[in-house]
């Protein structure tokens, strides 16, 4: 079945613009969450929705930064005004629930952000 | 202090060698534990869950000590294939139940002929 999926797979934008970023989870998985990758580190959380409603914002590093799942399936992360330290990847994952501590999350293959 | 912490290596190994992994953290409420693997430009996927007995995974060996608050991770014969960045991951299930995953830096394993 198909994965977690991300567009635009790489994003090379100029220093003040808007940036839309695309995440399509597993059919049926209720949690959503992103994550931003430098290179280097591991995924730090960025975000997490429980169907349409985000639980959780605290990793999301200032204003600039905002993300929607109105209907509970696609999620959209906005970075507003983008600056050279977005520069990232930003990756996507889903998992079933989040009843469980130990529900798999699945990750997407994530969308190379580069800020000029 | 990183909420989680890892030595990042290289770990340079031969086919066939066991290698050991350790990692550190400093949430003593975590509840659940995981190591995850990544290769090379690819997401992350789970290699295995960590229990506080201890688990086995074929060639992996996963354990976990509450009171030092420390993950380990064996892997026995090394392959060619298991070269990869291992990440340790930890659920801090205090924030509101779900999960958020805290993530290690990393250890990068090469495994050479």
């Amino acid at each position: 079945g198909a994965g977690v999926s991300q567009s635009p797979r790489y994003k090379v934008t100029k220093r003040g613009q808007d940036v839309a970023l695309r995440c399509d989870p597993i059919s049926g998985h209720v949690s959503l969450y992103w994550y931003r990758q430098a290179l280097g580190q591991g995924p730090e959380f960025l975000t997490y929705f429980n169907y349409e409603a985000q639980q959780d914002k605290s990793g999301l590093p200032n204003d600039r930064f905002s993300a929607e799942r109105p209907e509970g399936s696609i999620s959209t992360l906005t970075i507003q005004r983008t600056e050279q330290r977005d520069s990232a990847m930003y990756r996507c994952a889903s998992s079933h629930t989040s009843e469980s501590s130990y529900n798999e999350q699945f990750f997407g293959p994530g969308t190379r952000l580069t800020v000029l | 202090r990183k909420e989680v912490e890892q030595d990042p290596g290289p770990f340079n190994v031969p086919e066939g060698a066991t290698v050991a992994f350790n990692c550190t953290y400093s949430n003593s409420a975590s509840q659940s534990f995981f190591w995850y693997r990544q290769d090379c430009r690819k997401e992350p996927k789970l290699l295995m869950s960590v229990y506080s007995s201890g688990n086995e995974d074929g060639r992996f060996t996963a354990q976990l000590n509450r009171a030092s608050q420390y993950i380990s991770l064996l892997i026995r014969d090394s392959k060619l294939s298991d070269s990869a960045t291992y990440l340790c991951v930890v659920n801090p299930l205090g924030s509101g139940g779900y999960n958020k995953l805290i993530f290690g830096a990393g250890t990068r394993l090469a495994v050479h002929p």
